[in-house]
Order: structure tokens, then sequence, then C-alpha cells
């Protein structure tokens, strides 16, 4: 079946650095990719769609300055929290579905814990 | 009130019960999902249904359109179906947008 490898599984930096999140498609071309956010004992929130080669579409409230989005490649896509503070620790996790009809299932990685100390 | 509500919240069970989780939803929708996520955090993704019904190995996922409604069971569970249960729909009018439930709980003790 379609795999998605995220990485890291886990970060720990201190407030003000920016930390880099990948999230790969291994074995599909991924037209689209989703960031979401989870925090403790709550569903997940999506941040952002990302189409190859665009600009990501923002949910309301996400701070696109803040997070990052690039998606330059049919493989790959990447979140990058810029001058992360405590408040931006949580559990960040990407989809991807491939080419066609965009009623399909997504597919997710394992997630990246994130703490910001 | 949540677009995507499920209950129950927890459940616990023994090896071997037959178990169900539902969901209900309030908004126009193209597909309903069910996903598994592990303690870890991974997701994996179950069903994706629009009608009907569907059977995978010991899992059944069934919807009602007219009720927006749907149940995902578990026959013979076992304490390694032991994750989070979480129901999502496909927007109609933006069929790439998931709204999640807030997830069941499960825990099958042997």
């Amino acid at each position: 079946g379609a795999v998605v490898s995220q990485h890291p599984s886990w970060v720990i930096c201190k407030s003000g650095t920016s930390v880099k999140i990948e999230c790969r498609s291994l074995d599909f071309q991924a037209t689209t990719m989703f960031w979401y956010r989870q925090f403790p004992k709550q569903s997940l929130m999506l941040m952002a769609t990302s189409n190859e080669g665009s600009k990501a579409t923002y949910e309301q409230g996400v701070e696109k300055d803040k997070f990052l989005i690039n998606h330059a490649s049919l493989t790959l896509s990447t979140l990058t929290v810029t001058s992360a503070h405590p408040e931006d620790s949580s559990f960040y996790i990407c989809s991807a579905r491939g080419p066609g009809p965009s009623n399909q299932p997504q597919h997710f990685g394992d997630g990246t814990r994130l703490s910001i100390l | 009130k949540n677009e995507v509500e499920q209950s129950p919240q927890n459940l616990t069970a023994q090896e071997g019960e037959f178990i169900t989780i539902n969901c209900s939803y309030s908004v126009g929708i193209s597909a309903l999902h069910w996903l598994q996520q592990h303690p870890g955090g991974g997701i994996v993704s179950l069903f994706m249904l629009s009608s009907g019904k569907k059977k995978h190995g010991r899992l059944i996922a069934t919807i009602n359109i007219q009720e927006k409604h749907s149940s995902l069971h578990i026959t013979a569970s076992h304490p390694r179906d032991s994750a989070v249960y979480i129901c999502a729909v496909s927007l109609d009018y933006n069929t790439d947008k998931l709204i999640f439930g807030t997830g069941t709980r499960l825990q099958v003790f042997p």
C-alpha cells in the first residue's frame, strides 16, 4: 500500500529556533499534501493544503509566515516552524494523496512530536 | 456543536467482544473515512465509504446517508485493536478537506 514517511518523529529544541519537518511519499506521486496539528486528547486540525509546485493554502487562523510549507517535488513536502515558541509544541502529522480525483483516501505519516523548551 | 461527533469517547472491552463505534455528522459529505491512530500517533486509513457497507477482515463499516450516521464494528476484538478510532468526513464542496471527530479511545483487555 501507499507509504508516507515523516521525519523526524520527535524533536526537542529551544525557544526561538526553527524546526523543519519532512513528509515524503515513498511509492507514489503525492500531488497534494496536507499538514495537520493535533493537541493532546483533541482531534486533528488541518493547517494547510499544498499542491506540488504551488503555494500552500492555509486554513483560517494559521500564520503562513510562522508555518512555512514547501512542496517542491511530487514526493516531498516540508513544514518549517519558524522561531518556535512553547505554544507551538504539538503533534504535527502530514498526509498525502496521489493524482486523480480528490475524493480518495489520504495516506498519513507517523507524525512528529515537537516540544519547544 | 461539532460537525462530526463520535460515541462513545472511551470504550473498554474484553478480548473477543463485538465492538461498535458510532459517528454522526451534520454537514454535506462526499465520503466518510474511518481512521485508526496508534498510541505512537501514526494514523492508518481503514475505510473510505460513501454508501452501504465495507468489510475488511474483522472490521466492518456502514453508512446511512439519509440519517447522516456511520458505524464501525470490530468482531472478535483483540488487544492489538487498542487504539483511537477517528471518524472523518470529506466535505461535498471541498472533497480534499477532512473534518475530524474527536475520536474513540478503545482498550481491549486480554
